[in-house]
């Protein structure tokens, strides 16, 4: 109930092309998705978030998707660039508990 | 920009010390948190403070403890170090409900 599921683990892109990042969640409680990015040696950074009372949001590059019914929301890179290359980890929290569940995280690789 | 320092980016230390890993945010958040990091498990929360001296346990407290004396500052301690809590150490901070936390750069932590 209070796990994310994160998938894929790794992913390769060619430089330009789309990055697909999934989550999925089962506990109807969770009321804020944020996704962190990571850098080697770094700890993560907050990239982009959401609340299920809107279905997509744009930062940029970064877009995510959230579809309520399936319990499932998504993070999409357009345009990746090698820079783009990290590890990424998308998040649920509910707010009245101020705690944060993560997923496992997808190490990204954006080839030049 | 919120800052969250972690005293040490990396620490060696010998099965049964008393580690304490220190953690102080520079932006007056209510909440700080405690998270592990370890390949293929994602983050884990230790413990989380909501206000000075008070605390909640995490998915994984055992074999760790935490102080929170000031509002800035938030510190883990592991009462007899052992192997197995070798890892990345993470804190984070917030401003309160629905809001993102922010990240320290991590402590490696070495336990031999």
């Amino acid at each position: 109930q209070q796990q994310v599921k994160q998938s894929p683990q790794s992913l390769i892109v060619q430089k330009g092309g789309i990055s697909i990042i999934n989550c999925a969640y089962e506990n109807t409680a969770f009321d804020y998705f944020p996704w962190y990015q990571q850098f080697p040696g770094k700890g993560p950074a907050l990239l982009i978030a959401i609340r299920p009372d809107v279905s997509e949001k744009k930062e940029g590059r970064f877009t995510i998707s959230f579809n309520k019914s399936a319990k499932q929301f998504s993070l999409h890179i357009m345009d990746s660039q090698p820079g783009d290359s990290a590890t990424y980890f998308c998040a649920a929290s509910i707010g009245g508990t101020y705690k944060y569940i993560f997923g496992t995280g997808t190490r990204l690789k954006v080839l030049a | 920009d919120v800052k969250v320092t972690q005293s040490s980016r990396y620490l060696v230390k010998r099965t049964g010390e008393k580690v304490f890993l220190e953690c102080v945010q520079d932006m007056d958040h209510e909440n700080m948190f405690w998270y592990r990091q370890d390949p293929g498990l994602g983050l884990r929360l230790i413990y989380f403070s909501y206000d000075v001296k008070m605390k909640e346990k995490g998915d994984i407290p055992e074999g760790y403890s935490v102080s929170r004396e000031k509002k800035e500052r938030f510190s883990l301690i592991l009462e007899s170090a052992s192997t197995n809590q070798t890892s990345m150490y993470l804190c984070a901070s917030s401003l309160g409900a629905l809001r993102s936390a922010f990240f320290g750069q991590g402590t490696r932590l070495t336990v031999v």
